[in-house]
């Protein structure tokens, strides 16, 4: 079975702070993403990358950004951490092709204070 | 535009009832459509896909959904549902020409009663 980990299931933050969210997947999937998850609002795409050291802003990549250094590994980092980042944050992973199924890890519940 | 749209944001089912889950899209061509299960706490869990061929897909859990062209429709089923159906169900899609990314539904909140 596909494992996509998050490094953290909770996280309390201040605001200000410089954030990361870590993911590791073990099967060597090419496509990596980060998704955001709010009440009402369902998932959305903050980053992805389809390679090593290769990234595309998705729909709301603002106070975002990312670091793909290994294949295995995604990192979600928040330069300086707002309240209104207060969130769900889920990682998922798939092989390279538009067909291929997203897995997912189990989410990092952050809260910034 | 490109969307995708689960019209019920709740549903209340009795245990042991069937359950039918609605999803329409509105893309230029046919995309790459998914269902995802979400429990509490929990990441999303791939419950089934189609890609093309035969209209209706078996899934796990005892899900199906049946692609409909004509209506643009993709809706997840479940003849019996239980308890532990309980849950979140997401709708998704992949354009078949441009991306990488899933486009997301809203989410449908699934509801089991006694």
């Amino acid at each position: 079975d596909v494992k996509v980990t998050q490094s953290s299931r909770y996280l309390v933050k201040r605001t200000g702070e410089k954030v990361f969210l870590e993911c590791v997947q073990d099967m060597d999937h090419e496509n990596m993403f980060w998704y955001r998850q709010d009440p009402g609002l369902g998932l959305r795409l903050i980053y992805f990358s389809y390679d090593v050291k290769m990234k595309e802003k998705g729909d709301i990549p603002e106070g975002y950004s990312v670091s793909r250094e290994k294949k295995e590994r995604f990192s979600l980092i928040l330069e300086s951490a707002s309240t209104n980042q207060t969130s769900m944050y889920l990682c998922a992973s798939s092989f390279g092709g538009r067909d291929q199924p997203q897995h997912f890890g189990d989410g990092t519940r952050l809260s910034i204070l | 535009a490109q969307s995708v749209t689960q019209p019920d944001i709740h549903i209340t089912v009795s245990e042991g009832a069937s359950l039918e889950l609605r999803c329409n899209y509105s893309y230029g061509a046919t995309p790459y459509l998914f269902w995802y299960v979400q429990s509490p706490g929990q990441g999303l869990q791939l419950l089934l896909k189609y890609f093309s061929g035969d209209t209706l897909v078996q899934g796990i859990k005892g899900f199906e959904a049946e692609f409909k062209r004509s209506q643009s429709s993709f809706n997840l089923r479940k003849p019996s549902v239980h308890w532990s159906d309980a849950a979140e169900y997401f709708c998704a899609v992949a354009p078949r020409d441009s991306g990488y990314a899933l486009n997301f539904g809203k989410g449908t909140s699934l509801l089991v009663t006694p």
